[in-house]
């Protein structure tokens, strides 16, 4: 079946440290790739997006995400956490080929310790 | 200030009924979503609309029903066929359903049955 794959549930991760979350979706043709963070007892919001250009995209709060058509992959990294990134991450993909619907992944955990 | 407003946030539901949740939005969209989020199985589209009077099944929708008689209302119905409805229930709505375009969410409702 076609989806959207997040390759780690849990990550910890010291302050200052370096964090990759990995994102792989199997659908092809044209595709929209989202990354959206879900931050302790709030709601779901975009942290970024790419539609099509340069497949290095820049988001909110220091995240970069790169496209690799090739890999099927949309990786969200940031250089260096702070105790205020703990949240869940999602990985979302609009795919013409699934009728435009929004599928997402199953979610990172992400918990940075002070 | 425009948004999507889920009511209400906590819901409790004794087993063998049905109970309605409540999705308004003001920002003029002509799509809207229901997801159910599970710990580690992300999102998972019950149903959309892409017009009024209009929508269709997504992933998940047995169990579930909804209508759309005004484009700012999308109400979600979860009916005692639904084996499993505790969880975590998210309504979102985009301009349209075209690829290029984003979802915006509300802060969900918190569905358990006792």
């Amino acid at each position: 079946a076609q989806s959207v794959s997040q390759h780690n549930h849990h990550v910890i991760l010291s302050e200052a440290a370096s964090l990759e979350l990995g994102c792989n979706y199997s659908y092809g043709g044209t595709v929209n790739l989202f990354w959206y963070v879900q931050y302790p007892g709030q709601h779901l919001q975009l942290l970024l997006k790419y539609f099509s250009g340069d497949p290095l995209v820049k988001g909110i709060k220091g995240f970069e995400a790169e496209f690799i058509k090739s890999k099927f992959s949309f990786n969200l990294r940031k250089p260096s956490v702070q105790w205020s990134d703990t949240a869940e991450y999602f990985c979302a993909v609009n795919a013409r080929a699934a009728g435009n619907k929004l599928t997402f992944g199953g979610g990172t955990r992400v918990l940075v310790k002070p | 200030d425009g948004g999507i407003t889920q009511s209400p946030k906590y819901l409790f539901r004794k087993e063998g009924q049905n109970v309605t949740l409540s999705c308004e939005q003001n920002l003029n969209h002509d799509a809207m979503y229901w997801y159910r989020q599970d710990p580690g199985q992300g999102l998972r589209l019950i149903y959309y609309s892409q017009i009024v009077n209009d929508f269709q099944k997504g992933d998940i929708a047995e169990g579930y029903s909804v209508s759309r008689e005004k484009k700012e209302s999308f109400p979600l119905t979860v009916t005692s066929a639904q084996k499993n409805p505790t969880a975590f229930y998210l309504c979102a709505s985009s301009i349209g359903i075209s690829v290029y375009t984003e979802a915006f969410f509300g802060q969900g409702t918190r569905l358990t049955v006792v």
